[in-house]
């Protein structure tokens, strides 16, 4: 247990659907992040939230939306998704947003896109 | 060319083998994460280093900042370190991750 935690664990969704991730941290810290694991790549960073304004989107589709309400909660809206967003979904904080800082992970949601 | 390249991708061992995962990078970074990924997703961070050498437990991870390396060493493996094992590095406020090592540990 890291003190992330995301729901659901496993999701199955059509192109035409809209769904959303959420994480929870209960770790106190003001950072979150959310990453994507597609099979055989390195984590690829999507975006990044400190004290919940966002401070960096790496050109994510706008198919992927994030939302940060408080510094404990981060969801990721999909609509209209490709088969090749299907991938695993992690979500990560950090105490502050820094270079030397130490990212918790929850175990992730594992998305199928049909 | 990855900024992150580590080796070997896939490894198995028997179990009580000495395993060695090596970490290469190619920026200025000011620290290296070793991470470990378990069937079905979960991440957790077992060092972060930004010199010399840390040990928990099996596991002892090295880093070399002239020669731009990390090792991560496992001594007596165990077929419960079976995992995916991920080298990061901080670099200029970025998270640059490497491919990761498949580790299988035979009984």
């Amino acid at each position: 247990e890291t003190g992330v935690t995301q729901t659901p664990r496993h999701l199955v969704m059509g192109m035409t659907n809209k769904k959303s991730l959420k994480c929870e941290q209960h770790l106190g810290h003001n950072a979150m992040y959310w990453y994507k694991q597609s099979a055989k790549k390195p984590l690829e960073l999507m975006f990044v939230y400190s004290l919940e304004e966002r401070v960096e989107n790496n050109s994510v589709p706008s198919r992927f939306s994030p939302e940060c309400p408080n510094s404990s909660h981060l969801f990721l809206h999909l609509h209209t998704l490709q088969p090749e967003d299907s991938a695993l979904y992690l979500c990560a904080s950090s105490q502050e947003l820094g270079s030397a800082e130490t990212q918790y992970f929850g175990p992730g949601t594992r998305l199928l896109v049909l | 060319k990855n900024e992150v390249e580590q080796s070997p991708q896939n490894l198995t061992a028997q179990e009580g083998e000495f395993i060695t995962i090596n970490c290469s990078y190619s920026v200025g970074i000011s620290a290296l994460h070793w991470l470990q990924q378990h069937p079905g997703g979960g991440i957790v961070s077992l060092f972060m280093l930004s010199s010399g050498k840390k040990k928990h437990g099996r596991l002892i991870a090295t880093i070399n900042i002239q020669e731009k390396h990390s090792s991560l060493h496992i001594t007596a493996s165990h077929p419960r370190d079976s995992a995916v094992y991920i080298c990061a590095v901080r670099s200029n406020y970025q998270l640059i991750w490497g491919a990761g090592t498949k580790l299988i540990i035979k009984p």
